[in-house]
């Protein structure tokens, strides 16, 4: 069965460091690949998404992901977190055409002013 | 322009009795997944439903939780003779008919059994 990996539980950071989210899937065929953000509070939400084309993709707030087939991995990036930023990350993994999501375990980010 | 409903937010029950949680999809999305975030967990993927059909349920434990969607009205979880194990935030998604790989989250519904 498909399963996502997420390896880091809780990410803490200072303002302006830089911050990269592993996640790792383990399904050899056509994948599409996620992150979603839940802010406290809030629901999930879209950060980003990777079908197929340009490995490195942008999403919203400056975030962005690559894809690398070889290693199964989609690894969330960003330059330079902002206090705004804290939050729960979810990668997430379905099979091409299929709706069926799963996701990571999440990774907790706290961004100290 | 409303987007995925759930309720209620927050519900209580002692343990034995039935718990049900109502999910309203996006406007034109016929497509609805449940998923359990337990404390200090991440989301677990409970059951995927479109109008009247369950197509996975799969991360559904096989007894006291059932899921319908029926061809009116909302999409509901049940989770009968409640446990203490059971209390977590339960979050329903919705997705259109086309695939866009995309889906939309509810707020959650959060359990309490006391």
């Amino acid at each position: 069965a498909q399963s996502v990996s997420q390896h880091n539980h809780h990410v803490i950071l200072s303002e302006a460091a830089s911050l990269e989210l592993g996640c790792n899937y383990s399904y050899g065929g056509t994948v599409n690949l996620f992150w979603y953000v839940q802010y406290p509070g809030q629901h999930l939400q879209l950060l980003l998404k990777y079908f197929s084309g340009d490995p490195l993709v942008k999403g919203i707030k400056g975030f962005e992901a690559e894809f690398i087939k070889s290693k199964f991995s989609f690894n969330l990036r960003k330059p330079s977190v902002q206090w705004s930023d804290t939050a729960d990350y979810f990668c997430a993994v379905n099979v091409y055409n299929n709706n069926d999501m799963r996701f990571g375990a999440g990774t907790r980010l706290t961004v100290k002013p | 322009n409303a987007g995925v409903m759930q309720n209620p937010r927050h519900l209580v029950r002692r343990r034995g009795q039935e718990a049900r949680l109502r999910c309203s999809p996006m406007k034109g999305h016929s497509h609805v997944y449940w998923y359990r975030q337990l404390p200090e967990e991440g989301l677990k993927f409970m059951v995927y439903l479109q109008k009247e059909n369950i197509i996975d349920e799969s991360g559904m434990p096989k007894e006291r939780f059932s899921a319908e969607f029926p061809k009116e009205g909302p999409s509901i979880l049940r989770i009968q003779q409640v446990v203490r194990g059971d209390s977590a935030a339960y979050f329903c998604a919705s997705s259109p008919q086309t695939y866009t790989g995309e889906l939309f989250f509810g707020e959650g519904s959060r359990l309490t059994v006391l």
